[in-house]
């Protein structure tokens, strides 16, 4: 029951803004978006999350439709080391805890 | 400290071996997760604990027991495995959503760099 779909791979020029998209157009008002990236065998690295508004942190920006039918997480210059994979997810109640629904990734390649 | 720490980084057992995997956070969150991974997939949860007892399981066999021994530790008990078990094993924790929900409060989950199996 994939909540999110995203491009599976992206290529960005080093020193560029990445700009990569997700839909979620099942999302419920109370489900967040929340987007993590994994580097090649590390574990997810936790980038950014949001409800409604746009948010910006010192990693990224995410860009939030009106609908919340779909987001833009915008790495603004990126670097070799952002090569990654960018996982969007949905975060969804679960009892007392929270689940996230994880897409599938998209593969961001940075090129010098 | 805001780190998740699992070990063994690598593990490689037979079918009929009994192993655990572990792991340990200090950063006083009362909701722990295990994950697997299969390569070029993403992380599939399998258990969640909140506040050291079993919130979810996500159905998953029972040769795999999860133990949470107290709040800042959660182990993985492995007993007769299967090739195709052989994955990506991820330990997270974060604060428990139950205690935020009024104020809307989400937090993030930090990850552990799992622990490698293979099962042979």
């Amino acid at each position: 029951d994939a909540k999110t779909t995203q491009p599976p791979s992206m290529d960005c020029a080093e020193g560029r803004a990445a700009n990569l998209p997700c839909n979620h157009s099942t999302i419920s008002g109370n489900e967040y978006v929340y987007w993590y990236r994994q580097i090649h065998s590390q574990g997810p690295q936790y980038i950014i999350h949001g409800l409604k508004n746009n948010e910006t942190n010192e990693m990224a920006s995410l860009i939030i439709t009106e609908d919340r039918k779909s987001s833009t997480l915008i790495l603004p210059h990126a670097t070799l080391r952002d090569t990654a994979v960018y996982y969007c997810i949905v975060s969804v109640n679960a009892g007392n805890n929270r689940k996230l629904i994880w897409g599938l990734g998209t593969s961001l390649a940075v090129n010098p | 400290d805001t780190e998740v720490t699992q070990t063994p980084k690598h593990l490689v057992m037979g079918m009929t071996n009994k192993k655990s995997l572990k792991c340990e956070q200090h950063m006083g969150h009362r909701a722990m997760y295990w994950y697997k991974q299969k390569a070029k997939k993403p992380p599939e949860l399998m258990f969640v604990y909140s506040y050291e007892k079993l919130s979810i399981n996500e159905s998953v066999p029972s040769r795999f027991s999860p133990e949470c021994p107290n709040s800042s530790l959660l182990n993985l008990h492995l007993h007769a495995l299967q090739p195709e078990d052989s994955a990506l094993y991820l330990c997270a924790s974060s604060q428990d959503l139950g205690r935020f929900r009024k104020r809307g409060t989400n937090t993030e989950a930090f990850f552990g760099q799992g622990t490698r199996l293979t099962v042979v």
